[in-house]
């Protein structure tokens, strides 16, 4: 079945180093792919998104790398700041019958330390 | 507008009542989607409508939830016979096209007690 996970459940990181939170992906034929942000008592934001016919994509700060032959999704936070502390959660679009739909991971809780 | 309002922020019903929630997407976009989110965890696709359409229900628990996007009127979900298990957060997402970034509400924390 289709399935996004995440390998860390915790990433804890000093201010102004670099975060990676990772993902993995189990539908070979998904095409879409997103990165959210959740703070407390908020809605998922959205940070970037990426398409199966590229294998990077900067935004401000962000970067995205797809990975299609190990199906891997990874987030790139530059100089994290304490503004950063969230959960980030990586989707993936339902494929086949499900489309537009988002199946989500589990998310990563990324906690920068001051 | 120019985000998702979702209201009410919080809802409390009591075992077995009815539960109504309700999405304004944002304006010029034609999906609206709903996802439930348990335990700050996992996010649980439920419906997803294009304009008034339903456009993909399958993770609708059709005995007790139904949910309507009508033309000038918020999209609502709706669960008859409320159990403790829908105890959840209920985000509303909306986007220009199915293939386009969704975006979120704030969600409606509903307890069910």
């Amino acid at each position: 079945g289709e399935s996004v996970g995440l390998h860390l459940p915790t990433l804890s990181v000093q201010e102004g180093d670099n975060s990676i939170i990772n993902c993995a992906y189990s539908n070979s034929a998904s095409d879409y792919f997103i990165w959210y942000k959740q703070e407390s008592g908020k809605g998922p934001q959205f940070i970037i998104d990426i398409r199966s016919n590229m294998d990077k994509r900067q935004g401000q700060r962000v970067t995205v790398l797809l990975n299609k032959t190990v199906k891997h999704l990874s987030l790139q936070i530059a100089a994290t700041q304490p503004g950063d502390s969230a959960v980030y959660f990586c989707a993936e679009r339902g494929y086949g019958g499900s489309q537009g739909n988002l199946i989500f991971g589990k998310g990563t809780k990324l906690s920068v330390k001051p | 507008g120019e985000e998702v309002a979702q209201t009410p922020k919080h809802l409390v019903r009591g075992e077995g009542q009815k539960a109504k929630l309700y999405c304004a997407p944002i304006k010029g976009h034609s999906y609206v989607f709903w996802y439930q989110q348990v335990l700050k965890n996992e996010f649980k696709f439920l419906i997803s409508f294009q304009n008034e359409n339903v456009f993909d229900e399958t993770g609708m628990p059709k005995e007790r939830f139904s949910a309507k996007c009508l033309p000038n009127s918020p999209c609502s979900l709706e669960i008859q016979a409320t159990k403790l298990e829908d105890s959840a957060v209920y985000f509303c997402a909306s986007s220009q096209s199915h293939n386009q970034p969704q975006h979120f509400g704030d969600g409606t924390r509903l307890s069910i007690l």
